[in-house]
């Protein structure tokens, strides 16, 4: 039972431009969710997140939109850089007595193109 | 201040032989989290420990796998009797005492079973 997908396995942007990455979650006590980069052969790296409490946290070239009515967040990267280059993931976690586990999308893999 | 460390970063067993992991976690932190990624999916949770304590272990396999965090020295994820399926990559994360979610993970360790 996959609580949290990324239906897009793969997205090509070109430089400049802005990158949307999607994320659906089925889990309705999921309250904190979180993006993850992962390049190849590294772990993965904390970008942003946000709690449920919010709808839009932001940190210079990334905003995470959140909508708890259709369960989704997304990803906004703008402007896109070849260093963006990389898998980004979407996790989620019930913050409350959860036990702190993360829950991971299956990824997206992100190109940007020159 | 160092990163989440972890070793060996790649391991080569045979079927039927142990296979250890280790993992020290940032200055300071005294959450740890296994998450084992297969190839082409997501990561995915196995287990939350605390000094000489294991909080949540309900991603753990119920046969073969085991993880301490003892109260000296890193945070060992032991598997036995290695399988070709136990092939993945293996990536520890931890947190501060303080629970926030955010959890900042190691390069990780790639298994390979023969």
């Amino acid at each position: 039972d996959q609580q949290v997908k990324q239906n897009s396995p793969s997205l090509s942007v070109q430089e400049g431009r802005i990158s949307i990455l999607n994320c659906d979650y089925t889990n309705s006590m999921f309250d904190y969710f979180l993006w993850y980069k992962k390049y190849p052969a590294e772990g993965p790296t904390f970008l942003i997140s946000i709690s449920s409490i919010k709808d839009k946290n932001e940190d210079g070239r990334f905003t995470v939109f959140l909508n708890k009515s259709a369960k989704h967040l997304s990803l906004h990267i703008v402007p896109s850089q070849p260093g963006d280059s990389a898998v980004y993931f979407c996790a989620a976690s019930v913050l409350t007595g959860g036990g702190n586990k993360l829950t991971f999308g299956t990824g997206t893999q992100l190109k940007v193109e020159l | 201040n160092a990163g989440v460390m972890q070793n060996p970063r790649h391991l080569v067993r045979r079927r039927g032989q142990e296979a250890r992991l280790r993992c020290s976690p940032m200055k300071g932190h005294s959450h740890v989290y296994w998450y084992r990624q297969l190839p082409e999916e997501g990561l995915k949770f196995m287990v939350y420990l605390q000094k000489e304590n294991i909080i949540d272990e309900s991603g753990m396999p119920k046969e073969r796998f085991s993880a301490e965090f003892p109260k000296e020295g890193p945070s060992i994820l032991r598997i036995q009797q290695v399988v070709r399926g136990d092939s993945a990559a293996y990536f520890c994360a931890s947190s501060p005492p303080i629970l926030n979610n955010e959890q900042f993970f190691g390069p990780g360790t790639r298994l390979t079973v023969l």
